[in-house]
Formats: C-alpha cells, sequence, structure tokens
C-alpha cells in the first residue's frame, strides 16, 4: 500500500534561520508527491509537486523540496523561514494504482518564532 | 477563473439525521475528490467523481454518499450522523490523470466544518 510518513509532529525554527519538514513515502512504481499547506480553519493551499525530472523542486512562496529516490524522501525546504509561514504542512502522494486519490501524511505544525 | 468553493462553511446536527454538502469546482475542471479531515489528522479520501460517475471510494460506510452534476459541481450527502463524523469535509478538483499529462494538484476548497453532537 502506497503511504507517506511524516515523523515530526511539530518543527520550531526562527525568524530568518533556514527550515526542512521531513516526509518519506512508500510507493510502488513512480511517486508522484505533493506538499500542502494548511492556515487554521481553511482547506489546503497547494505549494509543489514532484512528477518526474529534477529532484529540486521550486514552489509558491519561497519553498522547495528535494526528491530523493534512495532515501524515499521528499523535505520540504526553505532558505530563511517568515514567521507568516507558520501552518500546518502536510506531505501526499498520489495513488495511481487504484484510484486518483492523495494519501496525505499526519501533518506537521511549523512555528516560526520572531 | 474561479476556485473551489463549498458550502455552506459551518453546521451543526444531532446524532441520526442526515446532512448534504456541496462543492463547485475550479472552472474546467471536472473531477471532484471528497476528504475527511478530523481534527489533528491528515485528510482522508472518501471518494471521487469523474463526469458525473463515482470513480473510486475510500474506506467509509455506504451512508457517505455523493452526486456530480452536468456543471461538474458536487454534493457529499451523509445519512444517519455519527459523533465521529465531526470534521472538516474538503472538496477539491482536478484534471484527470491522462488529460492533465500525468498527475496534477488537486485544488481545494475551503472546507465545511460538521458538528455532530
Amino acid at each position: 500500500a502506497q503511504s507517506v510518513a511524516q515523523p515530526e509532529d511539530q518543527v520550531n525554527v526562527a525568524e530568518g534561520n533556514p527550515l526542512t519538514v521531513k516526509c518519506t513515502y512508500s510507493v510502488s512504481g513512480n511517486p508522484y508527491l505533493f506538499w500542502y499547506v494548511q492556515y487554521p480553519n481553511r482547506g489546503l493551499q497547494f505549494l509543489l509537486k514532484y512528477i518526474t525530472g529534477d529532484n529540486l523542486v521550486k514552489g509558491s512562496y519561497g519553498f522547495e523540496a528535494e526528491f530523493n529516490k534512495s532515501q524515499t524522501s521528499f523535505h520540504l525546504k526553505k532558505p530563511s523561514a517568515l514567521v507568516s509561514d507558520s501552518a500546518l504542512y502536510f506531505c501526499a502522494v498520489r495513488d495511481t494504482q487504484n484510484t486518483d486519490k492523495l494519501i496525505f501524511g499526519t501533518g506537521t505544525r511549523l512555528q516560526v518564532f520572531p | 477563473e474561479t476556485g473551489v468553493t463549498q458550502s455552506p462553511t459551518h453546521l451543526i446536527k444531532t446524532r441520526g439525521q442526515q446532512v448534504t454538502l456541496r462543492c463547485s469546482s475550479q472552472s474546467g475542471h471536472n473531477t471532484v475528490s471528497w476528504y475527511q479531515q478530523a481534527l489533528g489528522q491528515g485528510p482522508q479520501f472518501i471518494f471521487q467523481y469523474y463526469r458525473e460517475e463515482e470513480n473510486g471510494r475510500g474506506n467509509f460506510p455506504p451512508r457517505f454518499s455523493g452526486l456530480q452534476f452536468p456543471n461538474y459541481s458536487s454534493e457529499l450527502n451523509v445519512n444517519a450522523l455519527e459523533l465521529d463524523d465531526s470534521a472538516l469535509y474538503l472538496c477539491a478538483s482536478s484534471l484527470p490523470l491522462g488529460l492533465a499529462g500525468g498527475p496534477g494538484e488537486q485544488f481545494f476548497g475551503p472546507g465545511t466544518r460538521l458538528t455532530v453532537l
């Protein structure tokens, strides 16, 4: 079965410092990976995706993610965190075997301190 | 281009009642997926509709049902509500796999917060 894991419930970082939110995946076949962000009482906003090609994917709001096939990871990164980046981040994999659905991780709460 | 919209934003029901949630997909998207997000959890796939037909279902009982209309809008119906149905219900629209040239992102609406008392 396809799945994603987000090993950290919360990540704390000081404003201006680089941030990393971790995600590992387990899939059969080619992985189609996504990052979404959720602000309080809001739906999910798409940040970036990896389908194929360059292992470093650039997305919205200065975020990027590095796909590592050997480590089955897709970590979200940003060189310089902002207080406004504080939110809940979800990694997801697209299940293309049985149905076209997204399988989400449990989420990581990012807290950026001023 | 309009985004995904959902109504209502909040809803309070009692156990045993029935509820209907509505979703309008993003312009040009003919695939709609519904997810349930319980407090503190990631979204869980309920089902998906493509061209008015159910195109896959997650691990939810039959009292969760849906519809898609010719204009691609969709409804989620839940019968015999239980306390555990309290959650944020998210609708997402997308292009189908082949048409997008590969799996594209799903665009989410703001959700409907359902509270069952």
